[in-house]
C-alpha cells in the first residue's frame, strides 16, 4: 500500500518569502510522485511530477521539488511567494504498476502582503 | 484542446435519492478515474476505467457504481444517498492507466 503524509495543514508566508511544503511518502515499490494545486471551487491542477531520472523536478509557476529516496520525501519549494500562490496543495503517490493516486490531506497556503 | 469536462457543476439531493454524475475525458484519452473529495480532505480514489472495463476500485460501498461508454465518457452513480456522500466528485482523464492524470473541475454534491 502507498500513502502520503503532508506535514502542516496550514502554511502562512509573506509575499516574496520562500514557500516550503513538506511531503513524505510510503511505498514498497519505486514511486511516482506528484504535486497538485487546487484553487477555491476548482479541480486539481498538476504542478509537477517525478517518475524516473533527475531527482530535482521543475514545474509550473516557479515551483520545484526534489525526490530524496533516503528520506522518502518530495518537498515542494518556491523561492519567492506571490499572492496568486494562495491555494491548497496536495502531494500524491502512485507507482509504475498502479493506477490510482493516493493523496495527502493537503496544505493550505496563505500569502501575507 | 478542451480539458476534462464534468456535469453538472452543482447538485442538491436528499437522503435516499440516487444521483448520476458525468465526465468527458480529454480527446484521445481512454481512461477515466473518479475521486471523492470531502471538505478539508484529500481526494479518495473510487474507480478507474480503461477501454470500458473497470481496472480498479477503491474502498467504497456497492452503492457506488460507474461505467464507461464507447466514446470514453463515463458516469458515476450513487444510490441511496447518505449525508456523508456530500463532497466534490472529481473525474480524471489519462491516456493510459499509468500516465499523468488530468482533473476536471468537479461536481459538488450536497445531500440534505
Amino acid at each position: 500500500a502507498q500513502s502520503v503524509t503532508q506535514l502542516g495543514s496550514h502554511v502562512s508566508v509573506s509575499e516574496g518569502a520562500l514557500v516550503l511544503l513538506r511531503c513524505n511518502y510510503s511505498s514498497s515499490v519505486p514511486p511516482y510522485l506528484f504535486w497538485y494545486v487546487q484553487y477555491p471551487n476548482q479541480g486539481l491542477q498538476l504542478l509537477l511530477k517525478y517518475t524516473t531520472g533527475a531527482t530535482l523536478v521543475k514545474g509550473i509557476n516557479g515551483f520545484e521539488a526534489e525526490f530524496k529516496k533516503s528520506e522518502t520525501s518530495f518537498h515542494l519549494t518556491k523561492p519567492s511567494a506571490h499572492m496568486s500562490d494562495a491555494a491548497e496543495y496536495f502531494c500524491a503517490v502512485s507507482s509504475p504498476n498502479d493506477y490510482k493516486l493516493s493523496f495527502g490531506a493537503g496544505t493550505t497556503v496563505t500569502v501575507r502582503a | 484542446d478542451a480539458g476534462v469536462t464534468q456535469s453538472p457543476t452543482h447538485l442538491i439531493k436528499t437522503r435516499g435519492q440516487q444521483v448520476t454524475l458525468r465526465c468527458s475525458p480529454i480527446s484521445g484519452h481512454k481512461s477515466v478515474s473518479w475521486y471523492q473529495q470531502v471538505l478539508g480532505q484529500g481526494p479518495q480514489f473510487i474507480f478507474q476505467y480503461y477501454e470500458k472495463e473497470e481496472r480498479g476500485r477503491g474502498n467504497f460501498p456497492d452503492r457506488f457504481s460507474a461505467r464507461q461508454f464507447p466514446n470514453y465518457s463515463s458516469e458515476l452513480n450513487v444510490n441511496a444517498l447518505l449525508l456523508g456522500d456530500s463532497a466534490l466528485y472529481l473525474c480524471a482523464s489519462v491516456l493510459t492507466p499509468i500516465e499523468t492524470q488530468y482533473f476536471g473541475p468537479g461536481t459538488r454534491l450536497l445531500v440534505l
